[in-house]
């Protein structure tokens, strides 16, 4: 398996604008996180799918946040409007249950809002 | 509920000593366990995990972690550091095989040569 894969791996974009952060789960696995990392608050939940279905999204901070997952093998998560203080790195990390819910994180996605 | 404590936000040791990364942690169910590492600019990679089998877990790159149920703990170990290790380490636990686990806020592991 080729692991979480995310897309893009850097983003720059101007503030204002809409982002869209792609990611790939391990295939067979049942839970899907998306965290946020910086330097200031660290690495922080934002939301978690359990086979498609969101259970929990206390960590996203704004209505500009939301997050997707259409099928068991893709999820998105969108910034709009996007703002400096979104800039971070974002984590997609997949899961089973069969594994003792180990996650398995994906390279990130850098972005960067000026 | 479960949390999880690192009780060191920044440790350093010398190349060639041994390395100790602490970690406590509360869980109403038998919780398993994790140590990630995440080195400069890169995703976080599992170094080891506890699931109710032996206690003492052994991991990659020379890392052993031990779960200490009386004293709610899951310690990381080295004997010998490497420059290499420098990097910061996460401390995790999951209740009763849950979906959501909780992670510790870090520890940054320096290495001098």
């Amino acid at each position: 398996d080729a692991g979480v894969i995310q897309s893009p791996r850097h983003e720059v974009t101007e503030m204002g604008q809409e982002v869209t952060l792609r990611c790939k789960p391990i295939s067979g696995h049942d839970y899907l996180f998306w965290y946020r990392q910086t330097m200031m608050r660290g690495l922080e939940l934002l939301i978690y799918f359990n086979n498609n279905v969101p259970i929990d999204d206390s960590g996203m901070p704004e209505d500009r946040f939301s997050a997707k997952m259409p099928n068991a093998s893709f999820s998105t998560l969108k910034i709009q409007p996007s703002e400096p203080r979104d800039s971070a790195v974002y984590f997609c990390a997949s899961s089973s249950f069969l594994l003792a819910n180990e996650q398995f994180f994906g390279p990130g996605t850098r972005l960067t809002v000026l | 509920a479960q949390s999880v404590t690192q009780l060191d936000s920044h440790v350093s040791v010398s190349e060639g000593t041994p390395v100790l990364l602490r970690c406590n942690y509360s869980s109403s169910y038998s919780p398993s366990l994790f140590w990630y590492v995440q080195h400069p600019n890169k995703g976080l990679q599992l170094l080891l995990k506890y699931t109710s089998a032996a206690t003492l877990v052994k991991g990659i790159n020379g890392f052993e972690a031990e779960f200490k149920k009386s004293e709610t703990s899951f310690h990381l170990t080295k004997p010998s550091a490497h420059m290499s290790d420098a990097a910061e380490y996460f401390c995790v636990v999951n209740p009763n095989n849950a979906g959501k686990s909780t992670f510790g806020d870090g520890t940054t592991l320096t290495v001098k040569p």
